[in-house]
């Protein structure tokens, strides 16, 4: 069955940085292109990233560019998303979220979210 | 960008009643619209995509539908379980952005 394992968060101050990784296992990670969404406390979802399958494409929601960077190993069926310079309004659970068919922005299946906290 | 926006933001209703919840794009999106619910402490749960089609496993009670820039969710019939966040999201483009979600609560 398909799994999606978030780890990496935690409590980190302003201007620090932290790095999320989200295991897969259950099905062809390399055929998939992932995001990352997150969720402030008591808030609605924010969608923050994508990458390709191959990982040569990449993009950022306006609030996290040049500060987070998406990345993805597919031959250890991993995520990552490196987060730089981290502010307040960055503090929430943050999810990966698998594609349903390749090449297209919906989500079947998501991760149990890992929880950021940016504060000092 | 491609902003989504939902009403209403809160909807209070009775078991056995039909709901709907609307969704707006900012920019026309043909069908590529999802529906997702989630209840607290959980992730999101896909209930409808490209507009219309039912997520395998979803009740038949949840419909969607519409194309352009409007689309609606309906419940025909409320259920206790169905207590919950509602989330639209266009996925015309890369960036899959989700409305600000609509809280239902069963009276």
């Amino acid at each position: 069955q398909v799994q999606l394992v978030e780890s990496g968060g935690g409590v980190v101050q302003p201007g620090g940085s932290l790095r999320l990784s989200c295991a897969a296992s259950g099905f062809t990670f390399s055929s998939y292109g992932m995001h990352w969404v997150r969720q402030a406390p008591g808030k609605g979802l924010e969608w923050v990233a994508v990458i390709s399958t191959d990982g040569s494409h990449k993009y950022y929601a306006d609030s996290v560019k040049g500060r987070f960077t998406v990345s993805r190993d597919n031959s250890k069926d991993t995520l990552y998303l490196q987060m730089n310079s981290l502010k307040a309004e960055d503090t929430a659970v943050y999810y990966c979220a698998k594609v349903v068919v390749a090449g297209t922005h919906y989500f079947d299946y998501w991760g149990q979210g890992t929880l950021v906290t940016v504060s000092s | 960008d491609i902003q989504m926006t939902q009403s209403p933001s809160t909807l209070s209703a009775s078991v056995g009643d039909r709901v709907t919840i609307t969704c707006r794009a900012s920019q026309s999106i043909s069908s590529w619209l999802a529906w997702y619910q989630q209840k607290p402490g959980k992730a999101p749960k896909l209930l409808i995509y490209k507009a219309s089609s039912l997520e395998s496993g979803v009740p038949s009670r949840f419909s969607g539908s519409g194309s352009g820039t409007e689309f609606t969710l309906t419940i025909s019939s409320l259920q206790p379980d169905d207590s919950a966040t509602y989330y639209c999201q266009q996925y015309n483009s890369h960036e899959g952005s989700f409305g600000q979600g609509t809280k239902l609560e069963i009276k």
